[in-house]
């Protein structure tokens, strides 16, 4: 499975938009890129995931680059419950081996 | 948490002697996994199941031994256990198919110490 990276932390403004980037400049073409995000002290949770086309749900949109190196997660209006570590992970489908990193800690701001 | 449940959600135990952690689910789910999370080092596989009897091992498998004799059930056994092994273990389940794909639902977690 290729490396991610994610910077360690970020803030965010409440009701702005946040932006959450991941590099994963050695992907091959069959991995799909996954986010879950684990608020303090909970089980991670499933946010979104794509293989080459953005995606959109009730939760976030993942914005994947044409050549697929980097990704970005948007919640479009970040609230204080947003504040948790989110990690990006790129995976073969099926592949039950998910391997999580040490993800970026979001803080929202009030 | 979505039809899962881990017990117990607290454990102190001494060096030494063996810990059982259960995770029980009613999505009859075919997949089921354990990790542990540790400061710094994000969660971390330990073994997983893909079927009722049918286990193989992750990431940090050694000292830890599994079973699966239904489908709801999926046990993690320390036989004797380290300060080493002291974390905070979380149960996953996720469907089979392309659907439920890598999509994990995750338990409350189960925090367990070992002097």
């Amino acid at each position: 499975d290729a490396k991610t990276t994610q910077p360690p932390s970020m803030d965010c403004a409440e009701g702005r938009a946040a932006n959450l980037p991941c590099n994963h400049s050695t992907i091959s073409g069959n991995e799909y890129v996954y986010w879950y995000r684990q608020i303090h002290s909970q089980g991670p949770q499933y946010i979104i995931h794509g293989l080459k086309n953005n995606e959109t749900n009730e939760m976030a949109s993942l914005i994947i680059t044409e050549d697929r190196k980097s990704s970005t997660l948007i919640l479009p209006h970040a609230t204080l419950r947003d504040t948790a570590v989110y990690y990006c992970i790129v995976i073969i489908l099926g592949n039950e081996k998910l391997t999580f990193g040490t993800g970026t800690r979001l803080t929202i701001i009030p | 948490d979505a039809g899962i449940t881990q017990s117990p959600r607290h454990k102190v135990t001494e060096t030494g002697t063996p810990v059982t952690l259960r995770c029980h689910q009613t999505e009859n789910h075919r997949y089921m996994y354990w990790y542990r999370q540790d400061p710094g080092h994000g969660l971390r596989l330990i073994h997983y199941s893909y079927g009722v009897k049918d286990t193989d091992k992750g990431e940090v498998s050694d000292g830890y031994s599994v079973s699966r004799s239904k489908t709801e059930d999926f046990l993690l056994t320390l036989e004797s256990a380290t300060s080493s092994q002291t974390s905070v273990y979380f149960c996953a389940i996720s469907e089979s198919g392309r659907a439920g794909a890598n999509v994990l639902t995750f338990g409350a977690g189960s925090r367990l110490t070992v002097l």
